[in-house]
């Protein structure tokens, strides 16, 4: 079965500083990995995801990410943080035969101005 | 497009009352989630089907808990008799094909006390 871990409960970045959230998954075969965000009282939006191909992949609201299979890891970043990305970041990893997911406990982000 | 639309968006209620949750999945969509968020647990996979068909409800806490897919545009969840343990959010999403991207609705937030 696939797991996920988020290392990072929380996270504080200045305005305009880079990010990074870590994510590291188990999975015995080819996982599908997402990035998902949630606002306060809000539902998770897909940030972006990776099937297969190029491992760097480019997702909505200036987010990118990295598959690495060596290290079994898949880390968001984001090069400048804008005070609209503070939220809960939630990683997921799901079966490359069905659709179940299965998320991390989520890295709260905070940014300070 | 319609986003996958949840109802009621809030319920409080009184332990013992019977809860239904209701949702409405993407138009074209065949795989439909139930998903529970708690601070304790997080984001919790509670049942899926796959053509209106339940694959996989080992997520289901216990007996109370039941769900159900009578057509490709509507699903129910159901608590009977409800406890104040369960509240918490719970998000119906869905998705088109095997490991295809999984949409989120903005969630019921039921208050059981």
């Amino acid at each position: 079965a696939q797991s996920v871990t988020q290392p990072d409960i929380h996270i504080t970045v200045s305005e305009g500083a880079s990010l990074e959230l870590r994510c590291n998954y188990s999975y015995g075969a080819t996982p599908y990995l997402f990035w998902y965000v949630q606002s306060p009282g809000q539902g998770l939006q897909l940030l972006l995801k990776y099937f297969s191909g190029d491992t760097l992949v480019q997702g909505i609201k200036g987010f990118e990410a990295e598959f690495k299979r060596s290290q079994s890891s898949f880390n968001l970043r984001k090069p400048s943080v804008h005070w609209s990305d503070a939220a809960e970041y939630f990683c997921a990893v799901g079966a490359s035969y069905g659709n179940k997911l299965v998320f991390g406990a989520g890295t709260i982000l905070r940014v300070k101005s | 497009d319609a986003g996958v639309i949840q109802s009621p968006r809030h319920e409080v209620t009184e332990m013992g009352q019977e809860v239904t949750l209701r949702c409405k999945p993407i138009s074209g969509h065949n795989s439909l989630f139930w998903y529970r968020q708690t601070m304790m647990r997080g984001l919790e996979l509670l049942i899926y089907f796959n053509n209106n068909v339940p694959i996989d409800d080992s997520g289901m806490p216990e007996d109370r808990f039941s769900a159900k897919m009578p057509n490709a545009s509507f699903s129910t969840l159901k608590i009977q008799p409800s406890e104040p343990r369960d509240s918490a959010v719970y998000f119906c999403a869905s998705s088109r094909d095997s490991g295809n991207t999984i949409y989120f609705g903005e969630g019921s937030w039921l208050t059981v006390v």
